[in-house]
C-alpha cells in the first residue's frame, strides 16, 4: 500500500520548451503533495507544498512562474517546468501525505522520481 | 534552527557489522523523525520513524535511538548486508508545518562483502 507514481521517469527536452511531470497517489488520497529537486550526491531540496484545490506554497528562492504546480485532485499533482533551460536539469521527486487508510497521515511517501535533462 | 545535521557523510562497513548514522537538530518543536533509504536513480523509501515520546524503536535490523535532551537521534543497522548499500537521510517535521520535512545532508553507506 501507499504507492506514489511519477510520469515520465525520464525526459529529455530542448531549451525553451515546457515539460509536465505527473505525480499520482495510487491507493490513497493525499491531503498534501510536495515537490523536491535533488542534485547528484546532494540532499532533497523542497520546492513547494501543494494542497488539493489550493495554490501551492513555494519555498524561498523557487520561481513560481517557472515551476507551475497544479493539485487538481486528491490523487494527482503536476509540476510544469516552463521554458526549461540546461540549469533546470535535475532529478525531480514528488511525495504525498495521506488522509487515512493504507497511508499513515504523518508520513510522506515518495515517488520514484523524474530525471529531466534539458539540452 | 530549522536544520538537521547528519553525520558521517559516508560510511564503509563490513558485511555483518553495525552501521550507525547520527543526526542532530535544534528546533524543539520537531515531533516526527523519519529515516529514508534511497538507491541511485530512485525516490526515497521510508525505512523507520520515531516520535519523541519513545527513546527507541526497532523494526527488524533497523533501530532508531532517540535522545530528546541532547536533541539527537541515530539509525543503527544491525548485521549490515551489501544490499543495504544506499544513501540514508534523516528528517524531521512538526505537525504545525503541514508536515514539511527538513532533511539531513545524507549518508552514503557501502557495505563490503
Amino acid at each position: 500500500g501507499a504507492v506514489v507514481s511519477q510520469h515520465p521517469s525520464r525526459v529529455i527536452c530542448k531549451s525553451g520548451t515546457s515539460v509536465k511531470i505527473e505525480c499520482r497517489s495510487l491507493d490513497f488520497q493525499a491531503t498534501t503533495m510536495f515537490w523536491y529537486r535533488q542534485f547528484p550526491k546532494q540532499s532533497l531540496m523542497l520546492m513547494a507544498t501543494s494542497n488539493e484545490g489550493s495554490k501551492a506554497t513555494y519555498e524561498q528562492g523557487v520561481e513560481k512562474d517557472k515551476f507551475l504546480i497544479n493539485h487538481a485532485s486528491l490523487t494527482l499533482s503536476t509540476l510544469t517546468v516552463t521554458s526549461a533551460h540546461p540549469e533546470d536539469s535535475s532529478f525531480y521527486i514528488c511525495s504525498a501525505r495521506g488522509l487515512a487508510g493504507v497511508a499513515a497521515t504523518d508520513t510522506q511517501y515518495f515517488g520514484p522520481g523524474t530525471r529531466l535533462t534539458v539540452l | 534552527q530549522q536544520q538537521v545535521k547528519q553525520s558521517p557523510q559516508s560510511l564503509i562497513v563490513q558485511k555483518g557489522g553495525i552501521s550507525i548514522i547520527n543526526c542532530a537538530y535544534e528546533n524543539t518543536a520537531f515531533d516526527y523523525f523519519p529515516w529514508y533509504q534511497q538507491f541511485p536513480g530512485k525516490g526515497p523509501a521510508l525505512l523507520i520513524a520515531i516520535r519523541p515520546d519513545v527513546s527507541e524503536k526497532k523494526e527488524g535490523r533497523f533501530t532508531i535511538s532517540f535522545n530528546k535532551s541532547a536533541k539527537q537521534f541515530s539509525l543503527h543497522i544491525m548485521d549490515s548486508q551489501p544490499g543495504d548499500s544506499a544513501t540514508y537521510f534523516c528528517a524531521a517535521s512538526t505537525k504545525s508545518n503541514t508536515g514539511k520535512l527538513i532533511f539531513g545532508q545524507g549518508t552514503t553507506l557501502q557495505v563490503k562483502p
